[in-house]
């Protein structure tokens, strides 16, 4: 089936520090990636729609300046969570959907707990 | 905006007891998708259902797509410690293919 890897899996860091998470699709071209935010006992919140080679698409509530994303190849999506404080401690996951097919399911990266100190 | 609940938001049964959690849209969906969560883990695709009305079955588990398209569930038969996680629904956004909206998912425990 369909790999996607997510890599850090955890990080711990300082507040005010800058942390890049990445998203690659391992067997299938991902024409889109998406970047979810889950809290603890919570569900998923979709952040962003990632497509290759145009800029992302924010949802409402989402700060692209603090949250940047880029997508520069059919394997790879990156998030960068820059100045990151403690309100941004969270589970980040990226999932990815295959080339062609609509309605294609998603596949999940195994996530990247990030906590700041 | 849209929204999907799911209720129970958590159930707990004794191992061999079945299991049902219900999934409701306030749009209709062209389809409508189950993931699993294990603690600690990320959303693992269990299927995907396009049809008003239509049941799949995977062993344990049934899944049904309301006739509306507004609605869903999903039961297990026979709860096993393995089933232990939390299950979402999802569904596209209103007007669009791929962007999923996820359910406010159901916490399942199981003890022996």
């Amino acid at each position: 089936g369909a790999v996607v890897s997510q890599h850090p899996s955890r990080v711990i860091c300082k507040s005010g520090t800058s942390v890049k998470i990445e998203c690659r699709s391992l067997d299938f071209q991902a024409t889109t990636m998406f970047w979810y935010r889950q809290f603890p006992k919570q569900s998923l919140m979709l952040m962003a729609t990632s497509n290759e080679g145009s800029k992302a698409t924010y949802e409402q509530g989402v700060e692209k300046d603090k949250f940047l994303i880029n997508h520069a190849s059919l394997t790879l999506s990156t998030l960068t969570v820059t100045s990151a404080h403690p309100e941004d401690s969270s589970f980040y996951i990226c999932s990815a959907s295959g080339y062609g097919v609509s309605n294609q399911p998603q596949h999940f990266g195994d996530g990247t707990r990030l906590s700041i100190l | 905006g849209q929204q999907v609940m799911q209720i129970p938001q958590y159930q707990h049964v004794q191992e061999g007891e079945d299991f049902t959690t219900y999934c409701n849209s306030s749009t209709t969906l062209s389809n409508i998708q189950w993931y699993k969560q294990r603690p600690g883990g990320h959303p693992v695709f269990l299927i995907q259902l396009v049809k008003s009305g239509e049941v799949k079955k995977q062993k344990r588990l049934t899944f049904q797509f309301g006739e509306a398209k507004k609605n869903s569930s999903l039961h297990i038969t026979a709860t096993q410690t393995t089933d232990v996680g939390t299950y979402f629904c999802a569904g596209p956004f209103t007007g669009t293919a791929s962007k999923l909206t996820f359910g406010t998912g159901t916490r399942l425990q199981v003890t022996l």
